[in-house]
């Protein structure tokens, strides 16, 4: 069971808009900032946001982060079919680890 | 381009341990201000940190593998290093090695990852 809670799945068709959520606790979304991983099949994760809602230079701004509270999400506008992926939350924990949700798998309609 | 290449042993025997290193080009790890670490995912499963160090710093481990792991650095190459010992079978996972740019730990996100290396514990 992972400290960090995501759905096992979520799903759209292509132009929806779709989110996933992130649910911790006080000691680590609620204190700390929230980063999302995009991770295509047998490949590594790839940062798609950070400091909560900050992408990084080249990921597109259909991807988008909130935080609120104990927890976070992740959008995704304008669906396309290599959103396909599994997606992954992360954050500190006060308890001096660092953690991750368990995945959520996208699939595209 | 900041790259990561992680590299060892596919195979490990139970009771083991398991060795790899990350070799970073395009940024030395002694003059860079972030932290370096390790992460692995068992086949069909999620994320799992192992830890993570910032050179001349502090070395963070979770806590659920502290006694059985060791990260360290090889300045002369530029690369740093896993030791995970007394493995089973459990331990079977893909290794990333991962760049963290923050001086801070808690600034918890990792923007440049290796390719990933399956090790396998298994007699």
């Amino acid at each position: 069971q992972s400290v960090l809670i995501q759905p096992p799945s979520a799903s759209g068709t292509p132009g929806q808009r779709v989110t996933i959520s992130c649910s911790g606790s006080s000691s680590n979304i609620e204190a700390y900032s929230v980063s999302w991983y995009q991770q295509l099949p047998r490949t590594a994760p790839k940062l798609l946001i950070y400091g909560n809602n900050q992408r990084p230079s080249g990921v597109p701004d259909r991807f988008s982060g909130s935080k609120s509270g104990t927890s976070a999400s992740l959008a995704i506008s304008g669906l396309q079919s290599e959103d396909e992926a599994d997606y992954y939350c992360a954050a500190w924990d006060g308890s001096l680890i660092g953690v991750f949700g368990g995945g959520t798998k996208l699939t595209v309609l | 381009q900041l790259q990561l290449q992680a590299s060892g042993p596919g195979l490990v025997n139970p009771s083991g341990t398991l060795s790899l290193t990350c070799t970073v080009a395009g940024v030395s790890i002694t003059n860079s201000n972030q932290y370096w670490g390790w992460i692995r995912q068992p086949p069909g499963k999620g994320l799992e940190w192992i830890g993570s160090f910032y050179y001349g710093g502090s070395t963070w481990y979770n806590p659920s593998l502290k006694s059985r792991v060791t990260i360290s650095v090889d300045t002369s190459e530029n690369q740093f290093s896993l030791k995970l010992n007394s493995v089973t079978a459990t331990d079977t996972a893909v290794y990333y090695c991962a760049s963290q740019p923050s001086t801070t730990i808690v600034k918890f996100h990792f923007d440049f990852w290796g390719q990933g290396a399956l090790v396998t514990v298994s007699s």
